[in-house]
């Protein structure tokens, strides 16, 4: 079964500390893999879309990266308004559906 | 640009009562879908329309669900008769042309059945 999984769940950082949010996916036939912000009581908001392994994207302090197996966030320096759940979402193959994963809650401390 | 529009964005009810949430995606998008989101769950797709005709509807969960794209500009969910286990929140997303492309969420309706 097609499968997203995201980790950690929730991660604390102080305000300057960079770190990485992990998005691993089991799918067949990889489209396209997405990212999304979502702040309490909105809708995700789109940030990237990556094609094939290799690929970067960056965004102000936000930079994602893709391989054959998991997609990583990278956040540098970040600024206590980058706390938000960050959703990793895989478009697989067969029936074109957007699998969600369950989201990595990010706190950034002052 | 408007983004993604939906109504009722909070609703209360009781179980057994017919609830109707509605959605008006970006103007010029042809792809419309609704997901659920619930902490135990995250977002699960419901329904995916492609120019107004649904073509998935697989995520579905009941009989109890029904929706209706009756023109580009207008899309209903309804839940009759609803349950307590009905309650999350309900996003209308839509994309550009298929459903591979990028897809932009709405605010999203709160929905408590009590």
């Amino acid at each position: 079964e097609d499968q997203v999984t995201q980790s950690p769940e929730a991660l604390r950082l102080q305000e300057g500390e960079s770190s990485s949010l992990n998005c691993s996916y089991t799918v067949s036939g990889l489209r396209g893999l997405f990212w999304y912000r979502q702040d309490p009581g909105k809708g995700p908001e789109f940030l990237f879309t990556l094609y094939s392994a290799g690929e970067e994207k960056e965004k102000e302090r936000l930079k994602a990266t893709l391989t054959k197996k998991e997609s990583f966030l990278h956040i540098t320096a970040p600024k206590p308004e980058d706390s938000a759940t960050y959703l990793c979402a895989v478009l697989e193959g067969s029936q074109g559906n957007l699998i969600f994963g369950k989201g990595t809650k990010l706190s950034v401390k002052p | 640009d408007a983004g993604v529009i939906q109504s009722p964005r909070h609703e209360v009810t009781e179980m057994g009562q017919e609830v109707t949430l509605r959605c008006k995606p970006i103007s010029g998008h042809n792809s419309l879908f609704w997901y659920r989101q619930t902490m135990m769950r995250g977002l699960e797709l419901l329904i995916y329309f492609n120019n107004n005709v649904p073509i998935d509807d697989s995520g579905m969960p009941e009989d109890r669900f029904s929706a209706k794209m009756p023109n580009a500009s207008f899309s209903t969910l309804k839940i009759q008769p609803s349950e307590p286990r009905d309650s999350a929140v309900y996003f209308c997303a839509s994309s550009l042309e298929r459903r591979q492309e990028t897809q932009y969420f709405g605010p999203g309706t709160r929905l408590l059945v009590l």
